[in-house]
């Protein structure tokens, strides 16, 4: 099966630059990928790592060591439109579906 | 391109009864996941339907059933409501194989049971 921790939640300053970690046990690897969801919305895809390494996209950058069982999402620059919780999903062992985190709540304050 | 739509958005449901809720796939996707998710569990996954076959199933009762037509579009149906079943119920779409994609999400259906 799958086994994914986030932190619950995190509190951070606009302009500022906070990092949401991510660790994940599972039988079978495909894939990792970020979710955005604000409050009362769809979640909406951030990013995808399948590959060791940091994949770069404007402000927000995820990382993925496959052999730690770890990522990261790294947000820069922040802004209040940040807040949001933001989903960690890696697929399930048949690769069919993604199985997420329990997510953490980002709150961004002035 | 339409995204993933979601009928209904709202219910209001009351113990006991059931719910059957659609999800429309973006077109060209044959994959459709559902999920359920509440304050203190997050996304929790139901299952996921590829060319109207169940390829996976969550670790949900019996009384989660769901099926998905021929055109892709998918239902799942909740009998006998507790509750404990008021959740936002989200579905997503992926391609497929043999190229999956990320998944694209619905805006959901908010199930309330009375």
């Amino acid at each position: 099966g799958q086994n994914i921790d986030q932190p619950t939640e995190m509190t951070a300053t606009e302009g500022a630059i906070v990092q949401i970690n991510c660790t994940y046990q599972t039988s079978g690897f495909n894939g990792l990928f970020w979710y955005q969801q604000h409050a009362g919305e769809a979640p909406t895809f951030l990013s995808y790592n399948v590959l060791d390494g940091l994949e770069e996209k404007g402000r927000f950058s995820s990382f993925l060591s496959r052999s730690k069982g770890y990522s990261y999402l790294l947000l820069k620059e922040l802004q209040m439109k940040d807040s949001a919780s933001y989903l960690c999903a890696v697929t399930n062992q048949a690769g069919t579906a993604l199985i997420f985190g329990k997510g953490t709540t980002l709150s961004v304050s002035s | 391109k339409a995204g993933v739509t979601q009928t209904p958005r709202y219910l209001i449901k009351t113990r006991g009864q059931q719910v059957t809720l659609s999800c429309s796939p973006i077109s060209g996707h044959r994959s459709v996941s559902w999920y359920q998710q509440t304050p203190g569990q997050g996304l929790q996954f139901l299952f996921e339907y590829f060319s109207e076959t169940q390829r996976n199933k969550g670790n949900f009762p019996g009384r989660f059933s769901g099926r998905q037509f021929s055109n892709s579009r998918s239902e799942m149906n909740v009998s006998t409501l507790e509750l404990g079943d008021s959740a936002l119920y989200l579905c997503a779409s992926r391609t497929g194989p043999p190229r999956d994609t990320e998944a694209f999400f619905g805006q959901g259906t908010r199930l309330t049971v009375v």
